[in-house]
This record gives C-alpha cells, sequence and structure tokens, in this order.
C-alpha cells in the first residue's frame, strides 16, 4: 500500500507567477484536503475534494483553485502568487471511515 | 468557529522527564480529537485520537484523554526519549465521521528532549 505522495518537494516562483502542486491519495481513499502551513504556525484548510467534486473551502481567495482526478490524484494551483503564499503546503488523503494521512509537503518560496 | 489553544512552546526537557501538552477547544457537537506530530522536514503523522468523551488515545508511549467537561485534550507521556523531539499538533474534526471532515489545527508546541 503506497502513502501519500507529493510533487514537487520544493519550488521556488517570483510574485505574481503561477504555480500548480500535486498530491497522489492513498491507495483505497476518495477524499484529499490540501492545508497550507506557514512558518511557525499550525496548518490551515484550504479546501477538500471528495469524488472529484469540492466538498468544503476554508477563508482563501479564489486565485487558490484544485482539482481532483478520476484516479483520486489531486491537483492544487495558486494564481497570482503573493510574497505571503510562501509556506509548506500539505495534502491528506482519507475515505469515509479513515482519518487524514499527510503527504510530506511541497514548500513554495516566493520572492 | 471551532478552534484549538496550544500550550504555548518550545518546550525543553531532559531524556526521561515527563511530559504534558495542554490543549483545549472551542466546537459545536461532538468533534474528534486529534495529536499529529511533525519531525524535522517531514509532514504530519497522526499520533493518536479520541472520537467520543472519556476515550483515551495512545500511541508509542503517549496518551491523552478527551475531556468534554473541560474541553480538553492534553498531550502526555511519562518518560520521553531524544527521538521525541518533533513539533506536536493538537486538532479537532466537527463529527466522529472525520474522514470527511477538515482538521482545526492549533499552532503547534515544539518539544525537544535533551539527552
Amino acid at each position: 500500500e503506497t502513502g501519500v505522495t507529493q510533487s514537487p518537494t520544493h519550488l521556488i516562483k517570483t510574485r505574481g507567477q503561477q504555480v500548480t502542486l500535486r498530491c497522489s491519495s492513498q491507495s483505497g481513499h476518495n477524499t484529499v484536503s490540501w492545508y497550507q502551513q506557514a512558518l511557525g504556525q499550525g496548518p490551515q484548510f484550504i479546501f477538500q475534494y471528495y469524488r472529484e467534486e469540492e466538498n468544503g473551502r476554508g477563508n482563501f481567495p479564489p486565485r487558490f483553485s484544485g482539482l481532483q482526478f478520476p484516479n483520486y490524484s489531486s491537483e492544487l494551483n495558486v494564481n497570482a502568487l503573493e510574497l505571503d503564499d510562501s509556506a509548506l503546503y500539505l495534502c491528506a488523503s482519507s475515505s469515509d471511515e479513515y482519518e487524514q494521512y499527510f503527504g510530506p509537503g511541497t514548500r513554495l518560496t516566493v520572492t | 468557529g471551532d478552534s484549538v489553544t496550544q500550550m504555548e512552546g518550545p518546550v525543553t526537557l531532559s531524556e526521561e522527564a515527563c511530559l504534558t501538552i495542554n490543549c483545549t477547544y472551542t466546537a459545536t457537537g461532538y468533534p474528534s480529537l486529534f495529536w499529529y506530530v511533525q519531525y524535522p522536514g517531514e509532514g504530519l503523522q497522526l499520533l493518536l485520537k479520541a472520537t467520543k468523551a472519556d476515550d483515551k488515545g495512545s500511541n508509542k508511549g503517549f496518551e491523552a484523554t478527551y475531556r468534554k467537561e473541560t474541553t480538553s485534550f492534553h498531550l502526555e507521556k511519562g518518560s520521553v526519549q531524544v527521538s521525541d523531539s518533533a513539533v506536536y499538533f493538537c486538532a479537532l474534526s466537527a463529527s466522529a465521521f472525520f474522514g470527511n471532515e477538515k482538521l482545526t489545527f492549533g499552532t503547534g508546541t515544539r518539544l525537544t528532549i535533551i539527552p
């Protein structure tokens, strides 16, 4: 059974650019949640995808968007990057009966 | 809305000392409660969980009891090891069906154990 994987591991972007982060969910899980963890803070919920549909969203602007694919993998897209978007982005996969399992994260630096 | 308040760190202890990290929560209904651990350079790992009042979660010598009357879920360990050095996060989800509920996290407590 493979765990949750994320790519890339690290990423450096310039303010105003766009970025796509990817997450492969654990086998058997149909739900992917995305979190932003700023330095020294706890993770903040961005949104969740369940069976390819958005299933809840946190307090993030529309320039944060996502997708979930038929194999339940997921993408997080951020447009018009700002300096404050610099953070560790975590995805977690789960299913109806099982708690969320987290990937190792993507460290995004915006300069 | 839901919130989690964690004991501020950092916490530094000697090996074999007793550990308590305080966590209190605010939530409507009957949340599930979690402790996650984050080792340097890694993502979050679930340490333990409890889904109803008076449940005790335990793993790797760590324990936490879901106290509804005090809205608390304090993390305890009787004898810490150097390998326990990490950041610990208390979290809740709004219901027992935690697979499809968002997690609300505390700010984390950094624990350092000195040999």
